[in-house]
């Protein structure tokens, strides 16, 4: 019952810096999507892939570049650091991009990102 | 500035009390989403609801889809301490791309 993994779970870095969130799903979804949580902020989207293969922006893309490797996989990367992104970090999948039961997201557990 | 305000921000009840928390836009939605969230977990789908006007019950929890289908609530029942966590709504754009308000964080004491 793994669902959607996110890795790692805990993330300190220096500004500057560069890094990889891992994102796998399991559940043979062909959608997912990266979203960042702020307090008082709620939850904002990133970047999104409808399908393998295919990658847009979200709400906030700038900062962030994503590669959907395969079906299961969705990676975002932060070529630079700042402290700006300091955040949670969520990946989420679905079935499809329709509105309906069949294209519920889930969620995994997530990703804290401190970029000091 | 949120495209989707949810209020209160913040619920301390006692065991046994109702509630309802609010999610407001000046937008129209395809669908509303709410979600419960517990620390260190990703958020959990509740209910989504599609049709203005809509109501769905989930044993206490009660959500309405206001009919211009811009608003919605949210409507617990005898709250009880394992309703504690943060209540998120959402609207659903095309693409199945969501739109989340800030939260509702409710703690209920017993």
């Amino acid at each position: 019952n793994a669902g959607v993994t996110q890795t790692p779970k805990f993330q300190v870095l220096k500004t500057g810096q560069s890094m990889t969130l891992q994102c796998a799903q399991d559940m043979n979804h062909n959608s997912m999507y990266w979203y960042r949580q702020d307090p008082g902020m709620g939850l904002r989207l990133i970047y999104y892939s409808a399908s393998e293969g295919t990658t847009d922006k979200g709400e906030v893309p700038n900062g962030y570049n994503v590669s959907r490797l395969n079906k299961r996989e969705f990676s975002l990367r932060l070529e630079s650091a700042a402290p700006s992104q300091t955040s949670v970090y969520f990946c989420a999948s679905s079935e499809g991009t329709g509105i309906g039961a069949k294209n519920i997201q889930y969620f995994g557990a997530g990703t804290r990102l401190s970029v000091l | 500035t949120q495209l989707l305000e949810q209020s209160p921000q913040f619920l301390s009840i006692q065991e046994g009390e109702n509630l309802t928390v609010y999610c407001n836009s000046s937008s129209v939605f395809s669908s509303l989403q709410w979600y419960r969230q517990e620390p260190g977990e990703g958020p959990v789908l509740l209910v989504t609801v599609v049709t203005g006007g809509e109501v769905k019950k989930l044993k206490r929890l009660t959500f309405q889809f206001g009919d211009a289908r811009k608003d919605s609530s949210l409507h617990i029942t005898a709250a009880q301490p394992g309703d504690t966590g943060l209540y998120l709504c959402a609207g659903g754009r095309e693409g199945n791309k969501l739109v989340f308000g800030a939260g509702t964080i409710l703690r209920v004491k017993s």
